[in-house]
């Protein structure tokens, strides 16, 4: 148990579907962060925020739109995407990397099939 | 490019045995961390190094960092079979960079009983 929580753990979405994923951390971090793992491939940062702002956008396709409404929660609003956006999203919060608290700790993640 | 590059992809092992991964990337960084990952799980932090560090241990955990050959290693001394699992290395470069890390392709370690 890292602190870090990811709903649901398992999605299955026809293509014309729109769900959200939601990750939320318990340890008081400033950091939040979206992952993409595709089977075969290395893990690909997707979005960072700190402080509720958006600190990097890793040229994400617009069918993924994050949300971050304050410094625990962090959603990624799907709509249309397509069966190779299936993979593992995982979620990470560190503390604050100005001052040198890089540490990311990651929530199990949400295994999404896209059909 | 892809920073941190994990070698072997897979290595395979007996208990008690050590087992060494090795991490190369290609531009300069601020730290080096290194996770591990269980089957379709989230990632653990394992331990992070400076890049004004050259080793750091932690239990069984060992990890050195050459940054003039731009590479470090993960030694798991007497390794268990609960050690089996997939290790990555991950990188971040510091500056206007901070807070993003990229990760290798990660090395997949089974542990034989």
């Amino acid at each position: 148990e890292t602190g870090v929580t990811q709903t649901p753990r398992h999605l299955v979405m026809g293509m014309t579907n729109k769900k959200s994923l939601k990750c939320e951390q318990h340890l008081g971090h400033n950091a939040m962060y979206w992952y993409k793992q595709s089977a075969k491939k290395p893990l690909e940062l997707m979005f960072v925020y700190n402080f509720k702002e958006q600190t990097e956008n890793n040229s994400v396709p617009s069918r993924f739109s994050p949300e971050c409404p304050n410094s625990s929660h962090l959603f990624l609003h799907l709509h249309t995407l397509q069966p190779e956006d299936s993979a593992l999203y995982l979620c990470a919060s560190s503390q604050d990397w100005l001052a040198g608290k890089e540490t990311q700790y990651f929530g199990p993640g949400t295994r999404l099939l896209v059909l | 490019s892809q920073q941190g590059e994990e070698d072997p992809q897979a290595l395979s092992i007996q208990e008690g045995e050590n087992a060494t991964m090795n991490c190369s990337y290609k531009t300069s960084i601020n730290n080096l961390q290194w996770y591990r990952q269980n089957s379709g799980r989230g990632l653990v932090h394992l331990i992070l190094i400076r890049s004004n560090e050259r080793e750091k241990h932690s239990g069984r955990l060992r990890v050195t960092l050459d940054t003039s050959k731009k590479s470090s290693s993960l030694l798991i001394t007497a390794s268990r079979a609960a050690d089996t699992a997939s290790y990555f290395c991950a990188t971040a470069a510091g500056g206007t960079s901070y807070g993003k890390l990229t990760f290798g392709q990660g090395t997949i370690l089974t542990v034989h009983p």
